[in-house]
């Protein structure tokens, strides 16, 4: 099955600095790429997504890049805000489930 | 409130009691998911329906959980014989077919006491 491997754990950035989380995923029939910010006691929601045929989406100061290639993909988010802390899921889907990874706590510090 | 709602929000059960958890998922979402999880995790998979047939279970699931989608709209999700290691967060989440979007509820969060 898919393995997802997100990285940083947690991340720590400075008001006003970018932030990036960088993800890999196994196998080549993953073709759906979204991503997932989760506050504390919340659910996870949708933050921007990406599909194979692109390399590249952009939604104001969030971006996700995407290699097929190499298999990573990867959420930009500048000019980082305090109410942008949050744990940050990446995840990979085939034709069937989500896989998920295991989450980037980010820590904007005013 | 057309997101998908799950009900209850929190559950305390005593070790061995069996416990439900529904999930009402977005009306016209023929794709339905449960996931599990605990704190510092990611979601992990249990299960998903499409419609109202279960086309995969996760081999790390025990027999103790089951699942149904009756008439393909909401769900319940069974635990028998409820463990400490039970404990954690079930969320569902439903999506419109494969390749796109899916969108969580707010979870029921299983203590087992």
């Amino acid at each position: 099955g898919e393995n997802v491997e997100q990285h940083p754990s947690t991340l720590s950035v400075q008001e006003g600095d970018s932030a990036v989380i960088k993800c890999t995923y196994s196998d080549s029939a993953s073709n759906y790429f979204p991503w997932y910010k989760q506050e504390l006691g919340k659910r996870p929601q949708l933050i921007i997504d990406i599909r194979s045929n692109v390399g590249e989406k952009k939604d104001q100061r969030i971006a996700v890049t995407l290699n097929k290639t190499a298999k990573h993909f990867s959420l930009h988010i500048t000019e980082t805000q305090p109410e942008d802390s949050a744990v940050y899921f990446c995840a990979a889907s085939n034709a069937d489930q989500f896989y998920f990874g295991t989450g980037t706590s980010l820590t904007v510090i005013p | 409130d057309t997101g998908v709602s799950q009900d209850p929000r929190h559950k305390i059960t005593k070790r061995g009691q069996n416990v439900t958890f529904r999930c009402d998922p977005i009306s016209e979402h023929n794709r339905l998911y449960w996931y599990r999880q605990t704190l510092g995790q990611g979601p992990e998979f249990l299960t998903y329906f499409q419609n109202e047939a279960q086309l995969e279970k996760s081999r790390l699931l025990s027999d103790r959980f089951s699942a149904e989608r009756p008439k393909g709209s909401f769900s319940t999700l069974e635990i028998q014989r409820t463990e400490q290691g039970d404990s954690a967060m079930y969320l569902c989440a439903s999506s419109l077919g494969t390749g796109v979007s899916a969108f969580f509820g707010q979870g029921t969060r299983l203590t087992v006491v």
